[in-house]
């Protein structure tokens, strides 16, 4: 199975919204409603941001949003801010019980 | 609060099995109500999910690696465990475990551990 395809890095002013892409290489990928998305700082543990395309977990900053449109999901953070620096992955769940992940993009606060 | 833990050996040879266990506290892997999984993150690179299991013991795992594959669960110490046989340098990676995968319904990774770096060398 191939990863999804994210951007490699995002980047944007303090308060600024910022959008990540999620592209499947074919449409059965994110074909289910069942995409989720992970932040990552380096050296902690990921942290589920998003599930199931538009859910955040209790706890999530409502600034952190998700949407799907066709194979694509996207990832929004509204009001950017420093601590939002980090490595995002989306992920799917797939039609043969597997699940995979997307390559990662890199958000970087100017 | 969930917690999870990995264990295992740091260094493995070429070609001999690599092998980790999830300790679980504060909550219990025999409840039935998630399945537990298996990612990793090699040096410099993304996410890559290896595999799950249920309580009952039934897995799925990437087809990349489902040969090499296997894990299994001890429910009376509250743990899974997976091994990964006829290592190379590409299994070098940050193992990491989690609760998540489908359980009759395909379930975010919610809980993660903190990760053990496993390095393939001889």
């Amino acid at each position: 199975q191939s990863a999804l395809t994210q951007p490699a890095t995002v980047s944007g002013s303090p308060g600024q919204s910022i959008t990540i892409s999620c592209t499947g290489a074919s449409s059965d990928v994110i074909y289910f409603d069942y995409v989720s998305w992970y932040q990552h700082h380096p050296g902690k543990a990921p942290k589920l941001m998003i599930y199931d395309v538009t859910n955040r977990p209790s706890g999530v900053s409502n600034r952190f949003s998700g949407s799907k449109s066709g194979n694509t999901a996207s990832l929004t953070i509204s009001g950017l801010q420093a601590e939002d620096e980090a490595d995002y992955y989306c992920s799917s769940y797939t039609p043969s019980n597997t699940y995979v992940f997307g390559t990662g993009t890199t958000v970087t606060v100017l | 609060q969930l917690r999870l833990q990995e264990a295992g050996s740091g260094l493995v040879k070429p070609s001999q099995t690599l092998s980790l266990t999830c300790a679980v506290s504060g909550g219990s892997i025999s409840s039935g109500d998630y399945s537990w999984s298996w990612i990793r993150q090699p040096p410099g690179m993304g996410l890559e999910w290896i595999g799950y299991i249920y309580y009952s013991g039934s897995t799925y795992s990437n087809p990349s690696l489902k040969s090499r594959v296997s894990m299994s669960v001890d429910m009376s110490q509250n743990q899974f465990s997976l091994k990964l046989t006829s290592v190379t340098a590409a299994d070098t990676a940050v193992y990491y475990c989690a609760r998540g995968g489908y359980n009759g319904y395909p379930l975010p990774f919610d809980s993660w551990g903190q990760g053990t770096l496993v390095t393939v060398s001889s």
